[in-house]
Parts: C-alpha cells; sequence; structure tokens
C-alpha cells in the first residue's frame, strides 16, 4: 500500500499474474476515486474511476475494489504485461451537487510496478 | 489531435528569475489544473481553473500564478523562482460534466532551480 515518505511502494511480478495494487485515501468525504498509470518521461494516463456509491467496478483487464469503511481502495490487473511497468496513482475527490470535481484531485504517493518477462 | 501541449519541456532557472510555462489544449475543455510532481510524492495541485477568466488555488499555490484569458491556454507563472520550486510541472484538462476525474495531462515540464 502507499504510505507517505520518500520511498515509492514497489510491486514485482511475473509475466501472467495478476496484481494487486493499493492505496489508502485520506478523506472520508470524498465521493470519487481514480487510477492512472504513469510511464517514465510522460503524464499520468486514466485507467478507471469509480464512485463512493458502488464498491466494485470492472474494466478490460482492470478492477478497482472500493472499501469505504476502511478508507482503501485496490487496483486489479489480470495477466500482467510487460507493458503494465508504471508508477500508478490513485486519486481521489469530492463532487459538486452536479457530480462534478473541477479537475480537482488528491493523489497518493504512487505505486511502482515492475512487470518481469 | 494534439491533446495537452506543455512548453517548456525542459528549463533552468537561476534563483531569482521569472518564467512561465506554457499550456494549450485543443479539445475544448472547460476544467484545467496545474500540478507539481516531486521524488517518491504524487502529484500536487497548483491551481486550477474552470473557465476563461476563472480561476482559483489548489494545495500549493504560493509562488506561482495563473490566468485564464482563453479556454485553450492556461499559462503558469513563476514570478521570482526559487529552489524548491524544482520540480516537474503538469497541465491537465478535463470536461465539465460528471464523472469527470478522467484528466488529461501534458507531458510535463521539468524545471530546475539553482
Amino acid at each position: 500500500g502507499e504510505s507517505v515518505g520518500l520511498h515509492l511502494p514497489t510491486l514485482s511480478v511475473q509475466e501472467g499474474d495478476n496484481s494487486i495494487i493499493n492505496c489508502a485515501y485520506s478523506n472520508s468525504a470524498s465521493d470519487y476515486f481514480i487510477w492512472y498509470k504513469q510511464e517514465s518521461g510522460k503524464g499520468p494516463q486514466f485507467i478507471i474511476d469509480i464512485r463512493s456509491n458502488m464498491d466494485k467496478r470492472q474494466g478490460q483487464r482492470v478492477t478497482v475494489l472500493l472499501n469505504k469503511t476502511v478508507k482503501h481502495l485496490s487496483l486489479q490487473i489480470a495477466a500482467t504485461q510487460p507493458g503494465d511497468s508504471a508508477v500508478y496513482f490513485c486519486a481521489e475527490t469530492l463532487s459538486n451537487a452536479g457530480g462534478t470535481s473541477y479537475g480537482k484531485l488528491t493523489f497518493g504517493q504512487g505505486t511502482i510496478l515492475t512487470v518481469h518477462p | 489531435n494534439a491533446g495537452v501541449t506543455q512548453t517548456p519541456k525542459f528549463q533552468v532557472l537561476k534563483t531569482g528569475q521569472s518564467m512561465t510555462l506554457q499550456c494549450a489544449q485543443d479539445m475544448n475543455h472547460e476544467y484545467m489544473s496545474w500540478y507539481r510532481q516531486d521524488p517518491g510524492m504524487g502529484l500536487r495541485l497548483i491551481h486550477y481553473s474552470v473557465g476563461a477568466g476563472i480561476t482559483d488555488q489548489g494545495e500549493v499555490p504560493n509562488g506561482y500564478n495563473v490566468s485564464r484569458s482563453t479556454t485553450e491556454d492556461f499559462p503558469l507563472r513563476l514570478l521570482s523562482a526559487a529552489p524548491s520550486q524544482t520540480s516537474v510541472y503538469f497541465c491537465a484538462s478535463s470536461l465539465d460534466t460528471a464523472n469527470t476525474g478522467e484528466l488529461f495531462f501534458g507531458e510535463g515540464s521539468r524545471l530546475t532551480v539553482l
């Protein structure tokens, strides 16, 4: 999971394995959560999101799980590939009455995922 | 479709110098924002804008100014650079609809202040 500090958590997996990246978010009022992937030298890229009225959402090879009781978010990547190697960030936000976040996200520290062939 | 374009990609400044990081998007997004990323840390929000003529402070606004004269452009100004502003800066844009957690980021501008 993510924690405060200068050294990012790391996860090393073999190609084809499933990966689980964890995140503890900070604000119990947050109602919208997003996972981003950042490859070296690039900007973050959206992976998947989930609203607080859900506890699970699936995408292509990815699943996000939300546990509001313990303020925990996880990203599961099925059949991990070398191209999945990157830093993964969770982000949280509190939407306004219209459901928008104005682009104001609070990011976690990040987790480095390394996939070995 | 260029998406979000940031310039310059790299810049070295001396303490006290000023400069502007440029950001332009061609997706007609209403929302734009600036984040900084420091080693071992996630992105932190500096300033954001919900539309032309409207800006507001984020988590770490001190030392930075912004303006939004058009929908497309959102420059970030450092009036008197300090070593603490050495960082990678990311500009992002998003739509003004529900579920706008999908920010579209530029490639980043790496700034070093000596």
